[in-house]
């Protein structure tokens, strides 16, 4: 089945802890992708990569970082989390290749709902 | 000016109605669009791809006007389950994707 796999799914913690979402996917997808949600503004692309190694800034890469050294994964990282950072955070991925008709569609995690005090 | 706009709504609707939604992106060079449903903030799913042909799947037309740069839904007999939030998406140049904020549909009985 295919599937796109988020850690921890919900956690609360405190400002300054470093922490981890971890992001894997087993259907061997180029492009993955992170996103945040918050009320009122929709989803925004934090960041994306194309493929191992290649990663690029979104929208709001601010706060964040990531890494792409398997193809299967992709963390994002908070080095020093604040209050600001508390949102609904979904990891995407899909094909790189373009069909057809244009992009693949891109398939998404369960979410993870994180609150910084 | 957002990149991606929808009318956040809610619609609220019958049964058995037919209700439109708009989105309109503001980069010419976007590439590939969809329609994606998200239920009570759970992960988007997607509905359909927009194709500029214009596309249909069983009750959902999806339309794109790449001259005046908006994409439509169209949803016909609308059901309970219908109830979700709409979210309008946009691939533009570079990888990058841009959401809609979602427009809200309450179907009731």
């Amino acid at each position: 089945e295919a599937q796109v796999t988020q850690n921890p799914r919900y956690l609360i913690t405190v400002t300054g802890k470093k922490l981890t979402v971890t992001c894997s996917q087993n259907m061997n997808h180029e492009y993955m992708s992170w996103y945040r949600q918050d009320p009122g503004l929709g989803l925004r692309q934090i960041y994306y990569s194309m493929n191992v190694e290649v990663t690029d800034k979104g929208d709001v890469p601010e706060g964040y970082k990531v890494s792409r050294k398997e193809k299967r994964n992709f963390p994002l990282i908070l080095e020093s989390p604040s209050p600001n950072q508390t949102s609904l955070y979904f990891c995407a991925t899909r094909p790189l290749h373009t069909g057809i008709r244009g992009d693949q569609p891109q398939h998404f995690g369960d979410g993870t709902r994180l609150s910084i005090l | 000016r957002k990149e991606v706009e929808q009318d956040p709504g809610p619609f609220n609707v019958p049964e058995g109605a037919t209700v439109a939604f708009n989105c309109t992106y503001s980069n010419s060079a976007s590439q590939s669009f969809f329609w994606y449903r998200q239920d009570c903030r759970k992960e988007p799913k997607l509905l359909m791809s927009v194709y500029s042909s214009g596309n249909e799947d069983g009750r959902f037309t999806a339309q794109l006007n790449r001259a005046s740069q908006y994409i439509s839904l169209l949803i016909r007999d609308s059901k309970l389950s219908d109830s979700a939030t709409y979210l309008c998406v946009v691939n533009t140049g570079g990888f990058k994707t841009i959401f809609g904020a979602g427009t809200r549909l309450f179907v009731k009985a």
